[in-house]
């Protein structure tokens, strides 16, 4: 398997502009995961799907941030209005259920997006 | 509210050990787990504590205390290449990872 999957690597836009990240996990992993990462707040968990469906939303900043699952496959997490607050390396990771259907089996972070908003 | 600590940065020699503390206070414990990340990469797994004791695997070992809310990675025979962050997060019983700030490691020859 070639692992989760990102696009675009990088992305530098204007304050303003519309973006999307897009994702795709390791195919079978049933948990989807989206980060961010600044020097200043670390890791942070944004939201997290399970069977396509959000379970967590609860560390996304404001509602300019949205997310979306609408297969197996795919993921995106949308910024609209971009601001330069949002610059950070945005990171996606899937893992697959343990026992009792809960995920606490290792997680596979792909590349990351570094996002650089001006 | 929801803590973990770890040292924001370590220095130790090339073939050295070095040992890195993490403590935490979250509300509900299903597991600690260890990353590396290295400069401009993806965090990568290394070890999962969810029993008191040590892990050992390979060069790394992990330790835990649940009672004491304290875990250790230990690196041994230190090689240039281990420099990296070293994040701990630990698993709350909501079964959400909780992340540390990481840790970041310099090898020096």
């Amino acid at each position: 398997d070639a692992g989760v999957i990102q696009s675009p690597r990088h992305e530098v836009t204007e304050m303003g502009q519309e973006v999307t990240l897009r994702c795709k996990p390791i195919s079978g992993h049933d948990y989807l995961f989206w980060y961010r990462q600044t020097m200043m707040r670390g890791l942070e968990l944004l939201i997290y799907f399970n069977n396509n469906v959000p379970i967590d939303d609860s560390g996304m900043p404001e509602d300019r941030f949205s997310a979306k699952m609408p297969n197996a496959s795919f993921s995106t997490l949308k910024i609209q209005p971009s601001e330069p607050r949002d610059s950070a390396v945005y990171f996606c990771a899937s893992s697959f259920p343990g026992e009792a259907g809960v995920s606490y089996n290792e997680q596979f972070f792909g590349p990351g997006t570094r996002l650089t908003v001006l | 509210g929801q803590n973990i600590d770890q040292p924001t940065e370590m220095t130790a020699t090339e073939g050295a050990i070095v040992q890195i503390n993490c403590t935490y206070q979250t509300s509900g414990f299903n597991g600690l787990f260890w990353y590396q990340q290295h400069a401009g990469e993806a965090p990568t797994f290394l070890s999962y504590n969810v029993l008191d004791g040590l892990e050992e695997k390979g060069r790394f070992s992990s330790f835990l205390s649940r009672s004491k809310g304290y875990s250790y990675l230990l690196l041994k025979e230190l090689q240039m290449k281990d420099s990296a962050s070293y994040l701990c997060a630990v698993l709350d019983s909501n079964y959400q990872l909780i992340w540390g700030a990481g840790t970041k490691l310099i090898i020096k020859p």
